[in-house]
Order: C-alpha cells, then sequence, then structure tokens
C-alpha cells in the first residue's frame, strides 16, 4: 500500500532538472508531494486529485495519470534551496490518511 | 493561529518513564493526525482525529500508545513505559475538512528515550 518513489536519491548542479516519479499498485483519490530539510517539519507542494491533472508552482510542477496511478515530481532549473528529500503520499479516498512513500533525497550542488 | 503548535520540542525520557506530546491544530482544521519518523526518515502512521473523535487508530501501538483531542485543549499524544524504539521524531499535522486534505505539519516533538 506505500507508494513507490523513484529515484531514492538525486544529486544535480544548480540549474539542472530533476524528475521524481511515485507509483501505487492501488487506485488513488490523491496524490500530495511534500518537501523536508533535515531537522525540519515537511512543507507542502501540491496535491494532484484523480481525474488526471497537471499543477504547476514557480518551476515545480507535478503530474498525475490516474491509469497508471502514478504521479511525477518534476524540479525545472534547479536552486540551492530545493535540496532536501521529497516525499510523495497517497491517498484511498477523502478522509483517509496520507501513506508516504520512503522519499527520494535531492542535493543540488553549486 | 495559522501554525501547527507541537510542544515540547525535545523530550528526553529514561526508558520505562512516560512521555506525553501535545499538538494545537489551526483553528478551523477539524482533522489532526500524528505520525512517527524514525531514523530511516519514513513516516509511520498512528493515529487521526475528526474533531474529538478517533477517526483511524490503525497504527497505534494500543498496549502502550494513547490520544485524545478534547474540545479547547490541545490533542495529546501519550507513550506509557516507553521503550528505546520510541525514539523519534513525533509529527502532528492537521487538516481542513474543504482543503482536499492537504497537511500542515507541526515543527514535530523529538523523543529521545535513554
Amino acid at each position: 500500500q506505500q507508494p513507490v518513489q523513484s529515484p531514492q536519491a538525486v544529486i544535480l548542479r544548480e540549474g539542472e532538472d530533476a524528475v521524481i516519479n511515485c507509483s501505487s499498485s492501488k487506485a488513488l483519490y490523491s496524490v500530495h508531494w511534500y518537501r523536508q530539510k533535515h531537522g525540519e517539519a515537511p512543507v507542502f507542494l501540491m496535491i494532484l486529485l484523480k481525474g488526471g491533472e497537471q499543477k504547476g508552482h514557480d518551476k515545480i510542477s507535478a503530474s498525475f495519470n490516474e491509469k497508471k496511478q502514478q504521479s511525477s515530481l518534476y524540479l525545472t532549473a534547479s536552486q540551492l534551496s530545493y535540496s532536501g528529500t521529497y516525499f510523495c503520499g497517497t491517498r484511498m479516498n477523502r478522509d483517509d490518511k496520507i501513506i508516504f512513500g520512503k522519499g527520494t533525497r535531492l542535493h543540488i550542488l553549486p | 493561529g495559522e501554525e501547527v503548535a507541537q510542544t515540547p520540542k525535545h523530550l528526553v525520557r529514561g526508558e520505562g518513564q512516560k512521555a506525553k506530546l501535545y499538538c494545537a491544530p489551526i483553528k478551523g482544521h477539524s482533522y489532526v493526525f500524528w505520525y512517527q519518523q524514525v531514523l530511516k526518515n519514513e513516516f509511520k502512521f498512528l493515529i487521526s482525529f475528526q474533531n474529538e473523535n478517533v477517526f483511524d487508530e490503525t497504527g497505534m501501538p494500543k498496549e502502550r500508545f494513547s490520544a485524545k483531542c478534547l474540545p479547547n485543549s490541545p490533542c495529546s499524544l501519550e507513550i506509557q513505559a516507553t521503550k528505546l524504539e520510541d525514539s523519534a521524531v513525533y509529527f502532528c499535522a492537521s487538516s481542513h475538512p474543504d482543503s482536499a486534505g492537504g497537511y500542515t505539519f507541526g515543527s514535530g516533538t523529538r523523543l529521545t528515550v535513554v
């Protein structure tokens, strides 16, 4: 039931792009993306609801393919501030708890 | 307020002692969730509340863990007779019923059992 994230870790140079994937074996109601920096609380990035959609926020965007139960997070022209661990979380229905994947560690080099 | 307030930030307990953690959700958020994050960074779901009612407690180790959300009081998570394996950061999150369920997390309580 836990979503599977890939890759586990990414190292980039500032300005490069990254894609983080999240997949589930179950039908999903929503996919959630969070970023957590070391020693801090996770910070909400975006939610994607079933129906298949794509959302964007500055240079961070995401898509949700409902047929495949897969979501991808796109980070373009990465900045140093993007470093951290990215978690996808999935919900089976509206009021259910979010189940988080194991996280993808992103490290941006200057 | 617009933040989820968790107290204390750090808690150290000897094995076998009791630990109590608090969480004040954002006003108007009717859902509260507790998660345990251990060293591998994985989030383990513990329990959720809808207002003061337990909504889902499938993640709670019931023999030692208990939680409450009472009206006009912060929610609490209590661990009786702590064990070394309870050492973790405990996060509380709240969500608004109209927000499609996105969480706002508190800053967490780091529990160290020695």
